[in-house]
């Protein structure tokens, strides 16, 4: 049964605190993404992964960072969290091998900086 | 610039009727798959139907079927038999075949099914 899993279902945090946000996939995947997610808008990419250590920008990439070390993890950074930050993130890893290709999601953390 | 086009940002349908969510999406690549998402509320977004825009044929999977018009630019889901666990927001997704590239999503259509 494939995975992708974030760290947290739920979190809170305080405006300028810097804040992690871990997915882990078990698939082997190349890919891995991470979006936003806000009612009437979507899902807007932050950042994406093809490699590991590669990242690129997604569309709405400011006040974020990515980290992905592994090729199994991509962590996601808010460097100073703010109130516009507060929302739903998604992860969702993929491979474009084999003709796959469909993205597999993660729970989803709901994050809300206060 | 790859766009992807939900016009319906909600519908709601009675139990067992049949229901269309509309998508258009646009593009200059000949080559790329196409995707519907179903997430049901507070739970995690699964993959409905695929497409692969070089199959002429409509993918289906049990009540869920697609009408795919490639010269148009169309994706349309087609729920049949409509169940209250479909109720969820459903995303048109698009990606390009065999590059290490960005998944692009629609807006969403928020679909409640009514008892």
């Amino acid at each position: 049964d494939v995975k992708v899993t974030q760290s947290s279902r739920y979190l809170v945090k305080r405006t300028g605190e810097k804040v992690f946000l871990e997915c882990v996939q078990d698939m082997d995947h190349e890919n891995m993404f991470w979006y936003r997610q806000d009612p009437g808008l979507g899902l807007r990419l932050i950042y994406f992964s093809y490699d590991v250590k590669m990242k690129e920008k997604g569309d709405i990439p400011e006040g974020y960072s990515v980290s992905r070390e592994k090729k199994e993890r991509f962590s996601l950074i808010l460097e100073s969290a703010s109130t516009n930050q507060t929302s739903m993130y998604l992860c969702a890893s993929s491979s474009p091998q084999g003709g796959a290709t469909e993205a597999f999601f993660g729970q989803g953390t709901r994050l809300t900086v206060v | 610039a790859q766009t992807v086009t939900q016009s319906q940002p909600e519908m709601s349908v009675q139990e067992a009727e049949t229901v269309t969510l509309s998508c258009t999406y646009d593009t200059s690549e000949s080559n790329y798959y196409l995707f519907w998402y179903k997430q049901p509320p507070s739970r995690q977004m699964i993959l409905v139907i695929r497409q692969e825009a070089y199959k002429q044929q409509n993918a289906t999977e049990n009540r869920f079927s697609v009408n795919f018009q490639k010269a148009a630019k169309s994706f349309s889901l087609k729920i049949s038999d409509s169940q209250l666990g479909d109720t969820a927001m459903y995303f048109c997704a698009f990606i390009p075949m065999n590059r290490d590239d960005k998944i692009i999503f629609g807006k969403g259509t928020r679909l409640h099914i009514l008892p």
